[in-house]
């Protein structure tokens, strides 16, 4: 059973360009959630989803920030014109439908870096 | 401040101590859980201790967590090289819809 998926795992962007960062689960998990962290920081929730639903969007900043998972595909984190203060590592954690649903299984990251 | 706190902010030991890495928190939780992080990498989850439960073993792990104080430890024995990493406390707040609020982390390193 793979673990859970992000590609890219590296990204550059310059400023005002587009980033998508995208994330498969692992298999027969439904819950998605969406964490940013910064150098020398901790893990700050963004979002949490299930397919084709956002439960809980109260970590994304209000602007540029969207997200999605849906019916098929991988959950995408949407970056609009970023910024440099965009700049950090994107954690994508999924937890399974039933029984051990609180753990949650971390990707290994994509780190954005912005010019 | 954060919800999860830990201390010390870095710890250095030798190979075959003991480690031992506190964590407080502010609101009441469903859950605990402990992550490591080897730099650059993601994050693997170590142990989950739920919040009627007063400690945990797992392999050379011990979590115990006190709901009276919001404080947990994390406690490895026969500390290995390998170990070197940040170590996460993680809290599941009740009412908080699963998502994880972290700590800023333990920096631990094992002297071979």
């Amino acid at each position: 059973n793979a673990g859970v998926m992000q590609n890219p795992r590296h990204l550059v962007r310059r400023r005002g360009q587009e980033a998508r960062l995208r994330c498969s689960p692992m298999k027969g998990h439904s819950h998605v959630y969406w964490y940013r962290q910064l150098p020398e920081e901790g893990l700050k929730f963004m979002v949490y989803l299930q397919k084709e639903n956002i439960i809980d969007e109260s970590g994304m900043p209000k602007e540029r920030f969207s997200a999605e998972f849906p019916k098929e595909g991988p959950s995408i984190l949407r970056i609009q014109q970023v910024v440099r203060g965009d700049s950090a590592a994107y954690f994508c954690a999924s937890s399974p439908n039933e029984g051990l649903w609180e753990t949650q299984y971390f990707g290994p990251g994509t780190r954005l870096l912005v010019l | 401040s954060q919800q999860g706190e830990e201390d010390p902010q870095a710890l250095s030991i030798q190979e075959g101590e003991n480690a031992t890495m506190n964590c407080s928190y502010k609101t009441s939780i469903n859950n605990l859980q402990w992550y490591r992080q080897n730099s650059g990498r993601g994050l693997v989850h170590l142990i989950l201790i739920r919040s009627n439960e007063r400690e945990k073993h797992s392999g050379r792990l011990r979590v115990t967590l006190d709901t009276s104080k919001k404080s947990s430890s994390l406690l490895i024995t026969a500390s290995r090289a390998a170990d070197t990493a940040s170590y996460f406390c993680a809290t599941d707040s009740t009412g908080a819809n699963s998502k994880l609020t972290f700590g800023k982390g333990i920096t631990l390193s094992v002297r071979p």
